[in-house]
């Protein structure tokens, strides 16, 4: 069955802290990996990675993708209060245009 | 540029009622998926519509069904509520073939 494990559930940290979520999956099928941000309801788009090694950078974020190991990790540096929500990841089928997600991780700076 | 529209945002029901729940896609996708997300889990996949048909299903009951219209946007069904049907409801649209997906902000279904 396909799963996707994220860990640490739940992270509180101090703003200015620097943060790694992690990500692991066994799929079949895989397409691509997509990270989101949920605050309140819907979830934002991160990124999508799709190839091994390739980061990808969105000013302090950053993530890459890892497909032999199978795993992401989503970094944050310099946090700031804004960045405190749950961050999910997913996985999409390869023909299949489904996503199936962790858990989240539930990250919270103090200020 | 619209993104996903969902209606209404919160709802509360009685068990044993139905409810249906509204989506429009952003403009220009064709495909629609709904997503359950029970508190403090991650999303769970329900079914995709795509020229108006149920494309994929994912592991619920046939209470749960689903329409998709000309114009793509798309209705979700619940029949026989029970207390444990109270989640986010996510719709998210996507263009057939192509990468990304965008999600709307969810209807809230809370089932007494």
């Amino acid at each position: 069955e396909d799963k996707v494990v994220q860990s640490p559930l739940s992270l509180v940290v101090h703003e200015g802290d620097t943060v790694t979520l992690n990500c692991s999956y066994e799929v079949t099928n895989f397409r691509s990996l997509l990270w989101y941000k949920q605050e309140k309801k819907a979830p934002t788009f991160l990124f999508m990675l799709t190839s091994s090694g390739i980061e990808k950078k969105s000013g302090r974020l950053s993530s890459i993708l890892d497909k032999k190991e199978l795993f992401s990790i989503l970094n944050i540096t310099a946090t700031q209060t804004g960045d405190s929500a749950v961050y999910l990841c997913a996985v999409e089928h390869q023909g299949a245009q489904k996503l199936v997600f962790g858990q989240g991780t539930r990250l919270t700076i103090n200020p | 540029d619209a993104g996903v529209t969902q209606s209404p945002t919160h709802l509360i029901k009685t068990r044993g009622q139905q409810v249906t729940l509204r989506c429009s896609p952003k403009s220009g996708h064709d495909t629609v998926s709904w997503y359950q997300q029970a508190l403090g889990q991650g999303p769970q996949f329900i079914f995709q519509y795509y020229e108006e048909e149920e494309r994929q299903r994912g592991n619920f009951p046939d209470r749960f069904s689903g329409h998709q219209f000309p114009n793509y946007s798309s209705e979700l069904n619940v029949n026989a509520l029970l207390l444990g049907d109270s989640a986010l409801y996510l719709c998210a649209s996507s263009l057939a073939g192509k990468y990304g997906y965008t999600f709307g902000s969810g209807t809230r279904l809370t089932v007494v």
